[in-house]
């Protein structure tokens, strides 16, 4: 149980194109949702925390119009970057996790690349 | 901001031998997780530790949680190449996000 699934797994895009990323827990609803960025060789960087059916809470540094995330569903978020460039070019990972538990179970991620 | 340190940064050991990797910070955590990350991949849950002083066991994996819930450590026994990885320790606060620590890159050398 507990499988977090993300689309696609790879995407290259143009600079300037917006690009979408979605997450979807399979086997159980996920009230929260979290989207993460790691660079190279570097741990996790949590970048915002999504409720269902509620706007995101983005952590300081993370710019809210470029980082467009949806969680209009109890299974679903979606993460667009808007007008990427290649400094935004990242492995992006999403987690979710049970309304009452501590654990966060994580997507395989998506390797970003913006040329 | 809450920081997780680990220690030691790379760590390379032959197959067989015994290892220890440290997760540390001055704050306290109401739960902490340890993951383990391959390239390309997104990390798996390996064990989750609440209580002061708690010890849990997965196979050859030791996980320890200091008394103070400060700190915590992952003893790994007779190691084996699939156990190449990134480790990484994760605390939370209450039912709230997760604060990654610095990580942890082990090779064991077959």
């Amino acid at each position: 149980g507990a499988v977090v699934s993300q689309h696609p797994s790879r995407v290259i895009c143009k600079s300037g194109t917006s690009v979408k990323i979605e997450c979807r827990s399979l086997d159980f609803q996920a009230t929260t949702m979290f989207w993460y960025r790691q660079f190279p060789k570097q741990s996790l960087m949590l970048m915002a925390t999504s409720n269902e059916g509620s706007k995101a809470t983005y952590e300081q540094g993370v710019e809210k119009d470029k980082f467009l995330i949806n969680h209009a569903s109890l299974t679903l978020s979606t993460l667009t970057v808007t007008s990427a460039h290649p400094e935004d070019s990242s492995f992006y990972i999403c987690s979710a996790r049970l309304a009452s538990l501590y654990e966060q179970y994580f997507g395989p991620g998506t390797r970003l690349t913006v040329t | 901001t809450q920081l997780l340190e680990q220690s030691p940064q790379f760590l390379s050991i032959q197959e067989g031998e015994n290892l220890t990797v440290y997760c540390n910070s001055s704050s306290v955590f109401s739960s902490l997780q340890w993951y383990r990350q391959e390239p390309g991949e997104g990390p798996v849950l390996l064990v989750t530790v609440v209580t002061g002083g708690e010890v849990k066991k997965l196979k050859r994996l030791t996980f320890q949680f200091g008394d103070a819930r400060k700190d915590s450590s992952l003893h790994i026994t007779a190691a084996q190449p699939g156990d190449t990885g990134l480790y990484l320790c994760a605390g939370a606060w209450g039912n709230e996000k997760l604060t990654f620590g610095t990580g942890t890159r082990l090779t064991i050398i077959p």
